[in-house]
Protein backbone atom coordinates (compact mmCIF):
# COMPACT_ATOMS: atom_id res chain seq x y z
CA UNK A 1 0.00 0.00 0.00
CA UNK A 2 0.44 3.58 -0.03
CA UNK A 3 4.06 4.77 2.08
CA UNK A 4 3.32 8.40 3.32
CA UNK A 5 6.41 10.26 5.62
CA UNK A 6 6.41 13.99 6.81
CA UNK A 7 9.64 15.62 7.74
CA UNK A 8 10.81 16.73 10.31
CA UNK A 9 8.35 15.63 12.84
CA UNK A 10 8.24 18.22 14.84
CA UNK A 11 9.18 21.92 13.87
CA UNK A 12 9.54 25.21 15.69
CA UNK A 13 9.83 28.52 14.31
CA UNK A 14 10.08 32.47 15.71
CA UNK A 15 6.89 34.23 15.16
CA UNK A 16 7.26 35.98 11.55
CA UNK A 17 9.54 33.78 9.74
CA UNK A 18 8.51 30.64 7.10
CA UNK A 19 8.09 26.89 8.06
CA UNK A 20 8.41 24.23 5.21
CA UNK A 21 7.04 20.73 6.08
CA UNK A 22 8.08 17.98 3.48
CA UNK A 23 6.16 14.80 2.74
CA UNK A 24 7.60 11.94 0.61
CA UNK A 25 5.10 9.42 -0.36
CA UNK A 26 5.73 5.90 -2.47
CA UNK A 27 3.11 5.52 -4.82
CA UNK A 28 4.07 6.88 -8.34
CA UNK A 29 0.51 6.89 -9.60
CA UNK A 30 -0.84 9.01 -6.51
CA UNK A 31 -3.17 11.98 -7.96
CA UNK A 32 -4.21 13.92 -5.12
CA UNK A 33 -2.47 15.61 -1.90
CA UNK A 34 -4.32 17.14 0.65
CA UNK A 35 -2.83 19.57 3.76
CA UNK A 36 -4.36 19.01 6.93
CA UNK A 37 -4.10 21.36 9.72
CA UNK A 38 -5.38 19.53 13.84
CA UNK A 39 -5.34 21.69 17.11
CA UNK A 40 -5.83 20.44 19.68
CA UNK A 41 -9.06 18.59 20.67
CA UNK A 42 -10.45 19.18 17.01
CA UNK A 43 -10.92 18.07 13.48
CA UNK A 44 -8.77 18.11 11.02
CA UNK A 45 -9.34 20.93 8.86
CA UNK A 46 -8.60 21.33 5.13
CA UNK A 47 -5.65 24.07 4.79
CA UNK A 48 -4.93 23.64 0.70
CA UNK A 49 -4.78 20.95 -1.49
CA UNK A 50 -2.98 20.07 -4.86
CA UNK A 51 -3.89 17.72 -7.85
CA UNK A 52 -1.05 15.80 -9.86
CA UNK A 53 -1.71 18.30 -13.21
CA UNK A 54 -0.05 21.40 -10.69
CA UNK A 55 2.93 22.07 -9.95
CA UNK A 56 2.13 24.80 -6.95
CA UNK A 57 -0.48 26.97 -5.58
CA UNK A 58 -0.69 29.27 -2.95
CA UNK A 59 -3.52 30.95 -1.39
CA UNK A 60 -2.26 34.04 1.22
CA UNK A 61 0.86 32.98 3.64
CA UNK A 62 0.07 29.40 2.36
CA UNK A 63 1.65 27.22 -0.47
CA UNK A 64 2.15 23.75 -1.17
CA UNK A 65 4.52 22.26 -4.21
CA UNK A 66 4.20 18.97 -5.73
CA UNK A 67 7.58 17.47 -7.24
CA UNK A 68 5.92 14.30 -8.96
CA UNK A 69 9.46 12.73 -9.98
CA UNK A 70 10.59 12.80 -6.72
CA UNK A 71 7.37 11.77 -5.60
CA UNK A 72 8.05 14.59 -2.44
CA UNK A 73 5.19 17.70 -1.65
CA UNK A 74 5.50 20.46 0.86
CA UNK A 75 3.59 22.82 2.89
CA UNK A 76 5.38 25.97 2.73
CA UNK A 77 3.93 28.74 5.78
CA UNK A 78 4.83 32.56 5.28
CA UNK A 79 4.93 35.16 8.10
CA UNK A 80 4.33 32.53 10.70
CA UNK A 81 1.71 33.33 13.87
CA UNK A 82 1.11 31.78 16.82
CA UNK A 83 -2.39 30.79 16.28
CA UNK A 84 -0.53 28.69 13.02
CA UNK A 85 0.61 26.23 16.21
CA UNK A 86 -0.89 22.41 15.64
CA UNK A 87 -0.22 19.15 14.06
CA UNK A 88 -0.22 18.95 10.34
CA UNK A 89 -0.96 16.39 8.56
CA UNK A 90 -0.13 15.56 4.50
CA UNK A 91 -2.76 13.13 3.18
CA UNK A 92 -1.81 11.05 -0.42
CA UNK A 93 -4.41 9.63 -2.72
CA UNK A 94 -2.80 6.74 -4.74
CA UNK A 95 -4.26 4.03 -6.84
CA UNK A 96 -6.09 2.17 -4.60
CA UNK A 97 -8.34 5.20 -4.01
CA UNK A 98 -7.65 5.32 -0.67
CA UNK A 99 -6.34 8.61 1.01
CA UNK A 100 -3.52 7.85 3.37
CA UNK A 101 -2.21 10.50 6.14
CA UNK A 102 1.68 10.70 7.34
CA UNK A 103 1.85 10.71 11.13
CA UNK A 104 1.56 14.57 11.37
CA UNK A 105 4.45 17.10 12.25
CA UNK A 106 4.12 19.31 15.47
CA UNK A 107 4.67 22.70 14.60
CA UNK A 108 5.29 25.35 17.24
CA UNK A 109 5.49 28.93 16.76
CA UNK A 110 7.33 31.08 19.68
CA UNK A 111 5.77 34.19 19.81
CA UNK B 1 -17.88 23.88 11.19
CA UNK B 2 -17.83 21.40 8.36
CA UNK B 3 -21.39 20.40 8.29
CA UNK B 4 -20.44 16.93 9.11
CA UNK B 5 -21.95 16.06 12.26
CA UNK B 6 -21.11 13.15 14.71
CA UNK B 7 -22.53 11.67 17.82
CA UNK B 8 -21.83 10.95 20.40
CA UNK B 9 -19.04 13.35 21.65
CA UNK B 10 -17.90 11.41 24.36
CA UNK B 11 -18.44 7.42 24.73
CA UNK B 12 -16.71 5.49 27.79
CA UNK B 13 -17.34 1.84 28.74
CA UNK B 14 -15.91 -1.47 29.42
CA UNK B 15 -14.17 -4.10 27.66
CA UNK B 16 -15.78 -6.43 26.13
CA UNK B 17 -18.61 -4.45 25.29
CA UNK B 18 -20.37 -2.73 22.17
CA UNK B 19 -21.33 0.27 20.89
CA UNK B 20 -22.24 2.43 17.76
CA UNK B 21 -21.27 5.50 16.73
CA UNK B 22 -22.68 7.77 14.44
CA UNK B 23 -22.04 10.36 11.33
CA UNK B 24 -24.19 12.60 9.62
CA UNK B 25 -22.22 14.12 6.26
CA UNK B 26 -22.37 17.35 4.86
CA UNK B 27 -25.70 17.81 2.56
CA UNK B 28 -25.19 16.71 -0.79
CA UNK B 29 -21.92 14.04 -0.13
CA UNK B 30 -22.23 10.84 -0.96
CA UNK B 31 -19.32 9.70 0.51
CA UNK B 32 -18.32 8.49 4.71
CA UNK B 33 -15.51 8.18 5.50
CA UNK B 34 -14.13 6.51 8.81
CA UNK B 35 -11.04 7.22 10.85
CA UNK B 36 -9.65 5.97 13.94
CA UNK B 37 -6.89 8.56 15.45
CA UNK B 38 -4.99 7.26 18.53
CA UNK B 39 -2.09 8.65 19.99
CA UNK B 40 1.03 6.15 18.62
CA UNK B 41 -0.99 5.74 15.23
CA UNK B 42 -2.30 8.94 13.69
CA UNK B 43 -4.98 8.66 11.41
CA UNK B 44 -5.80 5.39 10.49
CA UNK B 45 -8.59 4.82 7.72
CA UNK B 46 -10.83 2.39 8.28
CA UNK B 47 -13.24 2.11 5.99
CA UNK B 48 -15.52 4.17 3.07
CA UNK B 49 -19.30 3.74 1.91
CA UNK B 50 -20.40 5.55 -1.16
CA UNK B 51 -24.11 6.13 -1.61
CA UNK B 52 -24.92 3.02 0.47
CA UNK B 53 -22.57 0.60 -0.74
CA UNK B 54 -18.82 -0.29 0.85
CA UNK B 55 -16.08 1.26 -1.65
CA UNK B 56 -12.74 0.82 0.24
CA UNK B 57 -11.93 -0.80 2.66
CA UNK B 58 -8.57 -0.15 5.23
CA UNK B 59 -6.85 -1.33 8.26
CA UNK B 60 -10.53 -2.12 9.27
CA UNK B 61 -10.55 -5.10 12.39
CA UNK B 62 -13.25 -7.77 12.08
CA UNK B 63 -14.50 -6.52 15.39
CA UNK B 64 -15.67 -3.50 13.60
CA UNK B 65 -18.76 -2.93 10.98
CA UNK B 66 -20.11 0.07 9.48
CA UNK B 67 -23.01 0.99 6.99
CA UNK B 68 -24.31 3.90 5.25
CA UNK B 69 -28.27 4.22 5.45
CA UNK B 70 -30.59 5.71 2.18
CA UNK B 71 -30.09 9.37 3.98
CA UNK B 72 -26.65 8.57 3.42
CA UNK B 73 -26.04 8.86 7.44
CA UNK B 74 -23.72 6.16 8.10
CA UNK B 75 -22.51 4.00 11.71
CA UNK B 76 -19.58 2.43 13.03
CA UNK B 77 -20.22 -0.38 14.91
CA UNK B 78 -17.36 -1.76 17.65
CA UNK B 79 -18.32 -4.68 19.34
CA UNK B 80 -15.91 -7.19 22.18
CA UNK B 81 -14.31 -3.62 23.06
CA UNK B 82 -10.64 -3.86 23.90
CA UNK B 83 -8.94 -1.06 26.00
CA UNK B 84 -6.85 -0.58 22.66
CA UNK B 85 -9.65 0.26 20.73
CA UNK B 86 -9.56 3.58 23.22
CA UNK B 87 -9.21 6.17 20.83
CA UNK B 88 -10.96 9.59 18.49
CA UNK B 89 -13.25 8.65 15.82
CA UNK B 90 -13.79 10.83 13.34
CA UNK B 91 -16.23 10.31 10.02
CA UNK B 92 -15.78 12.47 7.00
CA UNK B 93 -17.70 13.14 4.04
CA UNK B 94 -16.64 13.96 0.29
CA UNK B 95 -19.02 14.68 -2.89
CA UNK B 96 -18.19 11.49 -4.51
CA UNK B 97 -15.02 10.06 -4.49
CA UNK B 98 -11.58 10.37 -2.32
CA UNK B 99 -10.22 12.74 -4.28
CA UNK B 100 -12.51 15.15 -3.57
CA UNK B 101 -12.25 17.35 -0.62
CA UNK B 102 -12.94 15.21 2.85
CA UNK B 103 -14.52 17.22 5.32
CA UNK B 104 -14.29 15.55 8.86
CA UNK B 105 -16.63 15.50 11.52
CA UNK B 106 -15.93 17.14 15.46
CA UNK B 107 -15.22 13.12 16.26
CA UNK B 108 -16.26 10.92 18.86
CA UNK B 109 -13.64 9.91 22.13
CA UNK B 110 -14.07 6.52 23.27
CA UNK B 111 -12.47 5.64 25.90
CA UNK B 112 -12.52 1.74 27.09
CA UNK B 113 -12.21 1.17 30.67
Amino acid sequence: GENVEQHPSTLSVQEGDSAVIKCTYSDSASNYFPWYKQELGKRPQLIIDIRSNVGEKKDQRIAVTLNKTAKHFSLHITETQPEDSAVYFCAVTGANSKLTFGKGITLSVRP
Amino acid sequence: DSGVTQTPKHLITATGQRVTLRCSPRSGDLSVYWYQQSLDQGLQFLIQYYNGEERAKGNILERFSAQQFPDLHSELNLSSLELGDSALYFCASSLSGSTDTQYFGPGTRLTVL
